[in-house]
């Protein structure tokens, strides 16, 4: 089945300690999202790409890093977590069409000792 | 700015039905979007409106009006497993999705 593929599901990293979270997709979508989201709030949009385009959020913080190295792959990396980055990652892909739906991983909880 | 507005909660019981409302201010409207987010898992897709009206999917259905800036989620039949949270989410003018909050719901027996 296609899917979208994030690994690991729980990630447990130390405060100031860099983190790299992936995602993968079989959809072969053009676009790719991060977002961020804590208990009972909205999924906050932190980038994303449309093929190799790069396209970052304003409020996102310079802590957190993206790469894109093929239309399957996309990482997410915290280069110094704080315990306020501690959350659910959720990787999303688009495809284009008249909807153009946003279908997610499973997501990484991030823990942050 | 841009604002969704969806009930924190709502409770309902088994085999019953409930309407979970959402409101929107957006720059533009390009679409709406519904999810349902089981705890600790990622958002599923359950359904989309762009035009007004009523859309049904099974035990399902979702209504729009534009002009209200307005819309339901109508969930029938109700199951347990229907306890999650449902979130609204709008497209704007600029192909962006803001998102609500949204709305826990408790099923009881």
């Amino acid at each position: 089945d296609a899917m979208v593929i994030q690994n690991p599901r729980y990630q447990v990293t130390q405060f100031g300690k860099p983190v790299t979270l992936s995602c993968s997709q079989t959809l072969n979508h053009n676009v790719m999202y991060w977002y961020q989201q804590k208990s009972s709030q909205a999924p906050k949009l932190l980038f994303h790409y449309y093929d190799k385009d790069f396209n970052n959020e304003a409020d996102t913080p310079d802590n957190f890093q993206s790469r894109r190295p093929n239309t399957s792959f996309c990482f997410l990396d915290i280069r110094s977590p704080g315990l306020g980055d501690a959350a659910m990652y959720l990787c999303a892909t688009s495809g284009g069409g008249e909807t153009d739906t946003q279908y997610f991983g499973p997501g990484t909880r991030l823990t942050v000792l | 700015g841009q604002n969704i507005d969806q009930p924190t909660e709502m409770t309902a019981t088994e085999g019953a039905i409930v309407q979970i409302n959402c409101t929107y201010q957006t720059s533009g409207f390009n679409g709406l979007f519904w999810y349902q987010q089981h705890a600790g898992e990622a958002p599923t897709f359950l359904s989309y409106n762009v035009l007004d009206g009523l859309e049904e999917k099974g035990r399902f259905s979702s209504f729009l009006s534009r002009s209200k800036g307005y819309s339901y989620l109508l969930l029938k039949e109700l199951q347990m497993k229907d306890s999650a949270s449902y979130l609204c989410a709008v497209r704007d003018s600029n192909y962006q999705l803001i998102w609500g909050a949204g709305t826990k719901l408790i099923i009881k027996p």
